[in-house]
């Protein structure tokens, strides 16, 4: 089935350093959404990227969807500590099954140095 | 509003003992998953349904595992036996239609013994 790939698998980071995780897939995406886990906790829901070329910004999250809508970025901005987690790109890919499915990569950890 | 909720939070068997999750996911939330979580990695579907009928069980291990959304709302997920391999965070998650943004639980950590 659909498989994203997310690199790097980790990142540590200075406090104030910029961070970027990416996620690329082999074909068209539909849309694309990101998710970010805490140590300890479950998948939270940030954002849903569905144009071309689409640019959204959260404070200092800045997400973008490529022109060809195969590949993804999440970029933060000058990193604190409540930065640290897991994040998540995940898409809605063919199961096999006659359905959709939304499937996560394997996700960027990462760590900020204070 | 209450979020997804699940119980046990965590729980500990020994291999061939028989467990069971519980889910109720959000008011007028008609699809509900369930996902497996392992160590490092990113969840992975195991069901989906739309309201009681489960739409999509392909990745789900039907020899040991088996889910139940009785009455279109809660729903329970049961390992008979579990297994060392099981052991993992099963999450449940909600969303309104299929398609959409996923609400998770805090999620049931397993470990079998």
């Amino acid at each position: 089935g659909q498989q994203v790939m997310q690199i790097p698998q980790y990142q540590h980071v200075q406090e104030g350093e910029d961070f970027t995780t990416y996620c690329n897939s082999s074909t068209t995406l539909s849309n694309i959404q990101w998710y970010k886990q805490r140590p300890g906790g479950h998948p939270v829901f940030l954002i849903q990227l569905v144009k071309s070329g689409e640019v959204k910004k959260q404070k200092r999250l800045t997400f973008q969807f490529g022109e060809a809508k195969k590949n993804s970025s999440l970029h933060i901005t000058a990193t604190q500590t409540t930065d640290v987690g897991t994040y998540f790109c995940a898409v809605y890919a063919y199961s096999g099954a006659g359905s959709y499915q939304l499937t996560f990569g394997k996700g960027t950890k990462l760590s900020v140095i204070p | 509003e209450a979020g997804v909720v699940q119980s046990p939070r965590y729980k500990i068997i020994e291999k061939k003992q028989p467990v069971a999750f519980w889910c109720n996911p959000i008011s007028g939330h008609n699809t509900l998953y369930w996902y497996l979580q392992n160590l490092g990695q990113g969840p992975e579907l195991l069901i989906r349904y739309e309201n009681e009928e489960a739409v999509d069980d392909s990745q789900l291990p039907k020899d040991r595992f088996s889910a139940e959304r009785l009455k279109g709302v809660d729903s329970t997920l049961k390992i008979q036996p579990a297994e060392l391999g099981d052991s993992a965070v099963y999450l449940c998650a909600s969303s309104l239609d299929h398609g959409g943004v996923l609400l998770f639980g805090p999620g049931t950590r397993l470990t079998v013994l």
